[in-house]
């Protein structure tokens, strides 16, 4: 059981470059988040999944889309990244959106150059 | 746009004392109320979570809540450097979806 995980661990980008953070669970849980993570500023919410076939944006959801795939897997997707994305990524998971336990990922290190 | 506010230390207390972390917020109407650990490099891991006024007592932690003075703080009894990390404060918005976390509080406890 490998509860959330996410790839990559590490990734470096160009600014105007795309990619997509992966995430998985295998808890069987409806929710899912992405979360950012700057120096001094704390988690701050993305988007987020209450369950599988809806998204809905979070407090910072500018230059992302995101991918509710199946019941496991939720992506993150940069358009085209930018220096201000540089930030550790998260992404967690619950039960459902009213429970109150998030599990989270080991995160993902991204720098945009 | 609703805060969570946490003193962002160092917090800095010796091996076996009491190490206090505070937190308040400012949506009258939140319910629920999370301490969550982040050791340098890691993702954050619930320690605890409150629902109602009072305390809430477990093992070493101690969560208190006071809805009234929009307060929530977390006590952690006989501190172990095994406890330095960054402990950060959650609330859940009024529709119960997500979470809304303050900046976290960085504790230090010395051998």
């Amino acid at each position: 059981n490998a509860g959330v995980t996410q790839t990559p661990k590490f990734q470096v980008l160009k600014t105007g470059q795309s990619m997509t953070l992966q995430c998985a669970q295998d808890m069987n849980h409806n929710s899912m988040y992405w979360y950012r993570q700057d120096p001094g500023m704390g988690l701050r919410l993305i988007y987020y999944s209450a369950s599988e076939g809806t998204t809905d944006k979070g407090e910072v959801p500018n230059g992302y889309n995101v991918s509710r795939l199946n019941k496991r897997e939720f992506s993150l997707r940069l358009e085209s990244a930018a220096p201000s994305q540089t930030s550790v990524y998260f992404c967690a998971s619950s039960v459902g959106p009213t429970e109150d336990t998030q599990y989270f990922g080991p995160g993902t290190r991204l720098t945009v150059l | 746009q609703k805060e969570v506010e946490q003193n962002s230390g160092p917090l800095s207390v010796p091996e076996g004392a009491i190490a206090s972390l505070n937190c308040t917020y400012s949506d009258r109407g939140s319910q629920s109320f999370f301490w969550y650990r982040q050791y340098s490099g890691k993702s954050p891991e619930l320690i605890m979570f409150i629902y109602s006024n009072g305390d809430k007592e477990d093992g070493r932690f101690t969560a208190q809540l006071n809805k009234a003075s929009q307060y929530v703080s977390l006590l952690i009894r006989d501190s172990q450097p095994s406890d330095s990390a960054t402990y950060l404060c959650a609330v859940k918005n009024q529709a119960g979806t997500a979470l809304i976390f303050g900046k976290g509080t960085t504790l230090s406890v010395s051998s």
